[in-house]
């Protein structure tokens, strides 16, 4: 079936760590995006990528990394410079204006 | 920039009740998206309209397209309660094709 799969569906992060979260479709879309959403928010852009090598930085880029590689590949690094990680985590690809999404990422801080 | 302001925040329904929300902006949008989010899911596409005016249905929900482009207007008719969860509007602002603009969502919540 196609999709968009997110892993893992729960994480956990150490104070000072770094934690790189998967996203993978295989929608044969050029564009991916990752979006974060606190309890009771909307979404907000973190970073999208509208094709291989190329990413630009959205709305809250500060203290998340990406890559783009493959086309099939978007993974979102949360680094220690985040200093309120938790959150859910949204990766979309688009078609025509409509995103697709993932069933997301809820990333902890311990 | 363009924004999208979208209401109620959160309704109480009984079971069986129809229900309406709508999204607004200052601006014009060509493209009005509705999706529902599920509980620690991630958003599923509803409704997309493409045309002013347009009026498109989905088993028990309609959304239309505002004549003057700056509205959208989703209902839910006979609401049961599988339809709780997080209603989103969204389109595609002016200056870009490949990213979308978010309204804060409406929660909507079955009374017991």
């Amino acid at each position: 079936d196609g999709g968009i799969t997110q892993s893992p569906k729960y994480l956990f992060r150490k104070e000072g760590q770094n934690v790189t979260l998967s996203c993978e479709q295989n929608l044969n879309h050029d564009a991916m995006y990752w979006y974060r959403q606190d309890p009771g928010q909307g979404l907000r852009l973190i970073y999208y990528s509208q094709i291989v090598n190329d990413f630009q930085k959205g709305d809250i880029a500060e203290g998340y990394s990406v890559s783009r590689e493959k086309k099939e590949s978007f993974p979102l690094t949360v680094t220690s410079a985040q200093k309120n990680p938790t959150a859910f985590y949204l990766c979309a690809s688009t078609s025509f204006n409509i995103q697709y999404f993932g069933a997301g990422t809820r990333l902890s801080v311990l | 920039g363009q924004q999208l302001n979208q209401s109620p925040q959160s309704m109480f329904i009984q079971e069986g009740e129809d229900v309406s929300m709508n999204c607004t902006s200052s601006s014009i949008f060509n493209t009005w998206l509705w999706y529902k989010q599920d509980p620690g899911e991630g958003p599923v596409l509803l409704i997309a309209l493409y045309k002013a005016g347009e009026l498109t249905s989905n088993g028990r929900l309609t959304a239309q397209f505002g004549i003057t482009r700056k509205d959208s207007f989703l209902n839910i008719s006979a609401s049961i309660p599988s339809d709780v969860g997080i209603y989103f509007c969204a389109g595609p602002p002016r200056d870009s094709n490949y990213q979308l603009i978010w309204g804060a969502g409406t929660k909507l919540i079955i009374k017991p």
